[in-house]
């Protein structure tokens, strides 16, 4: 099945810096999402951005879906930013919506 | 209502019980899903329901694990017999997807607050 690979791990920062993070696929998809959890577990939806790129406020994201990876960038970063972004994308060979998700970014942003 | 709501948040049970889990999706929203994540880990798909049928139940861990869907709606995920290895969050989704063949942002799958499972 599809391989979802995120970088870094963890990720340390000091509040006011910028940020990558990155997710690999190893196929096509139909359809790919970030998400933040917040430290109580509430999965909140950042992007629906299978391909092109997006702004939200301080958070952009961009999908090269021909090269199999995605980008989301968070600058200027808050301490309501901590908490876990993961990558999850829908296969293009599946017949279902079923989202397959990276193992996530783990982010503590410091005050 | 405005979001995807489940119930109930925590459930402590022993080894052995059976558990009913239950999700009330974003009203009008056709697409339900049910997924798992363990302690520090990423989330798994469970089953994924288009009304009320079940059209892929390929990640349903094992027989003692069933989920059902009524008027289109409300959803429960039954776990029978539970083992501690059962313990973790159990979170549902809901879109409003067009179909195979019409791709777009409503495929977008929001997630409800969860519930916490603890088998003793």
């Amino acid at each position: 099945g599809i391989q979802v690979e995120q970088s870094p791990p963890d990720l340390i920062l000091q509040e006011g810096a910028n940020s990558t993070l990155r997710c690999n696929f190893s196929d096509s998809v139909n359809n790919l999402q970030w998400f933040h959890q917040n430290p109580w577990g509430q999965l909140i939806n950042l992007f629906y951005i299978p391909s092109g790129t997006k702004q939200n406020g301080r958070l952009s994201a961009t999908t090269v879906a021909t090269e199999r990876y995605s980008l989301l960038y968070i600058s200027s970063s808050q301490t309501t930013d901590s908490g876990v972004y993961f990558c999850a994308v829908e296969p293009r060979m599946d017949s279902s919506y079923k989202l397959i998700f990276g193992s996530g970014t783990r982010l503590l942003v410091r005050p | 209502g405005a979001g995807v709501s489940q119930s109930p948040s925590n459930k402590v049970t022993e080894k052995g019980k059976d558990v009913e889990l239950r999700c009330d999706p974003i009203s009008g929203h056709t697409a339900l899903y049910w997924y798992r994540q363990s302690l520090g880990q990423g989330l798994e798909f469970l089953i994924y329901f288009q009304g009320n049928s079940a059209p892929d139940k390929s990640g349903l861990p094992s027989d003692r694990f069933s989920a059902e869907r009524t008027g289109g709606s409300v959803s429960t995920l039954t776990i029978q017999r539970t083992q501690q290895e059962d313990s973790a969050v159990y979170l549902c989704a809901s879109s409003s997807p067009l179909g195979l063949a019409t791709r777009g942002p409503l495929e977008t799958q929001y997630f409800g607050p969860g519930t916490r499972l603890l088998v003793l």
